[in-house]
């Protein structure tokens, strides 16, 4: 069955970057968008954006347009988020996500998530 | 950019029926998605197009979309469906995912 497996959790400083991975398995990586979500502590959801990873298409949400980049390695069926100027609000839980075979943009598949600490 | 507003918060007991709202302008006519949210725990999908259940969602959950404001129903509440719950639907005019502010259900 599909999965999606997050690398761990990341501490890092204001101002530094941080790349998380998303390895997928089970299914064929390219015939699905793959997005990242991330969430606040106790806040809700966040869309960050998304990638295709047929062809390498992006669209990402308009407050992390220039500080954030998806992007996938076909070969190992893995998608990464590189995310750049990191601040103490971007401290979160991202999560990948799998846009389902439904061609509504719903999610049936979710990574475990990865905690990212922002923090001098 | 689309909004979607929810209600911060539902209380039921066991066995009665809740209903988490999605509001939206003319969000009748797009797709919305449903997920569930438990601590520590990614979302897991409930309904998707509207009304659709994934496999393994029980009967127990519902959805309906209609004017301005999308629902999700649950029926006979148990207390294991304590969570959080999330509308979502794509914007096809900005290509930009939306969610709602989520709600928190609570089982008395």
């Amino acid at each position: 069955q599909a999965r999606l497996v997050q690398s761990g959790a990341e501490l890092q400083k204001p101002g530094a970057s941080v790349r998380v991975s998303c390895k997928t398995s089970g299914y064929t990586f390219i015939g699905h968008y793959i997005h990242w979500v991330r969430q606040a502590p106790g806040q809700g959801l966040e869309w960050v954006g998304r990638i295709n990873p047929n062809n390498g298409g992006t669209n990402y949400a308009q407050q992390f347009q220039g500080r954030v980049t998806l992007t996938r390695d076909t070969s190992i069926t893995t998608a990464y988020m590189d995310l750049t100027g990191l601040r103490f609000d971007d401290t979160a839980v991202y999560y990948c996500a799998r846009e389902s075979p439904n061609s509504n943009q719903d999610f049936d598949v979710w990574g475990q998530g990865t905690m990212v600490t922002v923090s001098s | 950019s689309y909004v979607l507003t929810q209600t911060p918060s539902v209380s039921v007991g066991p066995g009665q029926t809740a209903r988490v709202t999605c509001g939206g302008d003319k969000i009748g006519t797009k797709s919305v998605h449903w997920y569930q949210q438990k601590p520590g725990q990614a979302p897991v999908l409930v309904v998707y197009d509207d009304f659709y259940r994934p496999a393994g969602i029980p009967e127990r959950f519902s959805g309906s979309n209609s004017g301005n404001t999308a629902t999700l129903t649950i029926s006979k509440v148990e207390v294991g469906d304590e969570a959080d719950y999330y509308c979502q639907l794509w914007d096809s005019s900005s290509e930009h995912m939306v969610f709602g502010g989520g709600t928190k259900l609570t089982v008395l």
